[in-house]
């Protein structure tokens, strides 16, 4: 089992719509959670990050953790052409100094 | 955030040569990690650069092709050395633990290597 594990997609969205991003984790013991933004050919840039179980709102963008569950994840509301991307998790685990992070989902909004 | 500059921002090489690259904070970091991307793939973590100490290896990655420098708390160069064209990829510079700041890491611009 991967680590932080999310459906690699294409995920496509037409716009003005939600776009939901999944992601999985196996160890239980996390304590930080990330996602990152990646347009083809630009490095990782982080959107948001998320360390208590629940919702955490920024603009349009809100992620949900579930610790419980072992799941986190990534609502964009009011998708627009510009969110067209890769979305990364990533996951601090427990005893880690590095961020574990996910194969990323391509997202892409369709106009 | 920090400001992370890396040079050079992309090059060819020929096989069999070497490059290195640097990576420099705007600000003193705890943590720098070195990654590589291949096109269409995720992240891969080739080492984390210890300040002052030999860096730590990911498996697969070993100093003698990729030996990393961390001379002090801003700055880090990762050497692609005698390459091939399997290396060809974005190597990108990371760090955490910014002075105030919290556990997120953040990403430099990357260097996009060819190597012919």
């Amino acid at each position: 089992q991967k680590e932080v594990e999310q459906n690699s997609g294409p995920l496509s969205v037409p716009e003005g719509a939600i776009a939901s991003l999944n992601c999985t984790y196996s160890d239980r013991g996390s304590q930080s959670f990330f996602w990152y933004r990646q347009y083809s050919g630009k490095s990782p840039e982080l959107i948001m990050s998320i360390y208590s179980n629940g919702d955490k709102e920024d603009g349009r963008f809100t992620a949900q953790l579930n610790k419980a569950s072992q799941y986190v994840s990534l609502l964009i509301r009011d998708s627009q052409p510009s969110d067209s991307a890769t979305y990364l998790c990533a996951v601090r685990g427990s005893s880690a100094s590095k961020i574990i992070f996910g194969s990323g989902t391509r997202l892409s909004i369709r106009p | 955030s920090a400001v992370i500059s890396q040079k050079p921002s992309r090059d060819i090489c020929q096989r069999g040569t070497s490059l290195t690259i640097q990576c420099q904070v705007d600000s003193q970091v705890t943590m720098m990690f070195w990654y590589r991307q291949q096109p269409g793939q995720s992240l891969t973590l080739i080492a984390t650069a210890n300040q002052g100490s030999e860096a730590t290896y990911e498996s697969g990655f070993v100093i003698d092709k990729f030996p990393i420098s961390r001379p002090n708390l801003t700055f880090s160069t990762l050497t692609v050395s005698n390459m091939s064209p399997e290396d060809s990829s974005i190597y990108l510079c990371s760090v955490s633990g910014l002075a105030g700041g919290t556990d997120t890491q953040y990403f430099g611009p990357g260097t996009r290597l060819t190597v012919l």
